[in-house]
């Protein structure tokens, strides 16, 4: 049962668009979501968090949406460079669970076009 | 970024033997996790550490222990290696008064 889904393997953007990642999830007891960031021979490394009680959190080029009536958030990176293509994981935690979990989905592979 | 090391870096072993894989950190975090990475699956988590001696059962444990003896180190084992568990394995640490992670580099295995 996958409680954190992505459901776009993968997806390329030009150059100096705008790129939208998306993540659907099921447990309405999470409350903080996170994006990371992976590339190749590396480890995931974490990119931006917003939790239950915002809808947005902004962090240079990067945004953050959560929409909790449709259990959706996404990651907005605008303009997008080369130095964006890697593989992005949505993963959310629920406080009464344990803070200390996180469930991933399983990633999009974002190629930024140049 | 937390200081987090993996060993070894790749291995390849044989069906049937044991395997012990490393992480190792120095920010003195709490919790500590591994977790395993394969196509279509995302990042599984195995087991969890939140103290010394204390360790907790991820989603998918099956063939695999941990042991924590200090702060810093969290071994995972494989006691009788499987083809299944041909994966790239990450460590992953945080203090508990946040809910991110901070991941190791990886190491890839791969058992024949």
């Amino acid at each position: 049962d996958q409680q954190v889904k992505q459901n776009s393997p993968s997806l390329s953007v030009q150059e100096g668009r705008i790129s939208i990642l998306n993540c659907d999830y099921t447990n309405s007891m999470f409350d903080y979501f996170l994006w990371y960031k992976k590339y190749p021979a590396e480890g995931p490394t974490f990119l931006i968090s917003i939790s239950s009680i915002k809808d947005k959190n902004e962090d240079g080029r990067f945004t953050v949406f959560l929409n909790k009536s449709a259990k959706h958030l996404s990651l907005h990176i605008v303009p997008s460079q080369p130095g964006d293509s890697a593989v992005y994981f949505c993963a959310a935690s629920a406080k009464d669970f344990g803070n200390e979990k996180l469930t991933f989905g399983t990633g999009t592979r974002l190629t930024i076009i140049p | 970024d937390a200081g987090i090391t993996q060993s070894p870096r790749h291995k390849v072993t044989e069906t049937g033997t044991p395997v012990t894989l490393r992480c190792h950190q120095t920010e003195n975090h709490r919790y500590m996790y591994w977790y395993r990475q394969d196509p279509g699956h995302g990042l599984r988590l195995i087991h969890y550490s939140y103290g010394v001696k204390d360790t907790d059962k991820g989603e998918v444990s099956d063939g695999y222990s941990v042991s924590r003896s200090k702060t810093e180190d969290f071994l995972l084992t494989l006691e009788s290696a499987t083809s299944s568990q041909t994966s790239v394995y990450f460590c992953a640490s945080t203090t508990g008064a946040q809910r991110e992670q901070y991941f190791g580099p990886g190491t890839r295995l791969t058992v024949t």
